[in-house]
């Protein structure tokens, strides 16, 4: 059974452009999150989706930043117009739907922002 | 709200001595608690869990109990390896209604060293 996967592992955007990350779920999963780990800190939640829902978006930023899980493909976490202040790893993590409580997580993209 | 707090690193030890890394939280409700490793370069990986009051969670020799009284989750080791070397993450999901309502609050890592 495959892991969580994401792609690309490193991503390296110029301020103004657009970065997509991509994460793929374990197999059998249908809920995922996405966190985001700045150089130096823990790793802080922002946003819980289910197919084709968003169930939080929380710790979101308000501005630029838009998640989304469709019914087919892989969940994605777009972010417009980058700045140097959005380089960090982004990690996706999984869980089935029975409340296991844990969570899976991949190896992480790791953006920089020139 | 939710929080999480770690005794602060980074922790250097020699092979084969104790390990020990605080962990105390703050929650309404009753979480469950979690120890996630990161080695360089990767993600996470849960190390162990526990879901109620006084659960001991265990793996690779590593121990946590959840003691609600003091609202503490202490990693420990009794013989820690080079291998062991990495970061440490304590972490609670707030369990609102018997759901799993899923979102993770993360201490802010330990760094763990330990050398031959």
């Amino acid at each position: 059974n495959a892991g969580v996967m994401q792609n690309p592992r490193h991503l390296v955007r110029r301020r103004g452009q657009e970065a997509r990350l991509r994460c793929s779920p374990m197999k059998g999963h249908s809920h995922v999150y996405w966190y985001r780990q700045l150089p130096e800190e823990g790793l802080k939640f922002m946003v819980y989706l289910q197919k084709e829902n968003i169930i939080d978006e929380s710790g979101m930023p308000k501005e630029r930043f838009s998640a989304e899980f469709p019914k087919e493909g892989p969940s994605i976490l777009r972010i417009q117009q980058v700045v140097r202040g959005d380089s960090a790893a982004y990690f996706c993590a999984s869980s089935p739907p029975n409340p296991t409580y844990e969570q899976y997580f991949g190896p992480g993209t790791r953006l920089t922002v020139t | 709200g939710n929080s999480v707090t770690q005794m602060e690193g980074p922790v250097t030890l020699s092979e084969e001595a104790f390990l020990t890394i605080n962990c105390t939280y703050t929650a309404t409700g009753y979480p469950s608690l979690f120890w996630y490793v990161q080695y360089p370069g990767e993600g996470l990986q849960l190390l162990l869990k526990a879901t109620k009051a006084d659960d001991k969670g265990s793996n690779k020799g590593f121990e946590a109990t959840y003691r609600k009284e003091t609202t503490s989750f202490h990693l420990e080791k009794g013989s820690v390896q080079v291998s062991d070397s990495a970061v440490y993450f304590c972490a609670l999901t707030a369990n609102a209604g018997g759901t799993s309502y899923g979102k993770l609050t993360f201490g802010q890592g330990t760094i763990l060293t330990v050398h031959p």
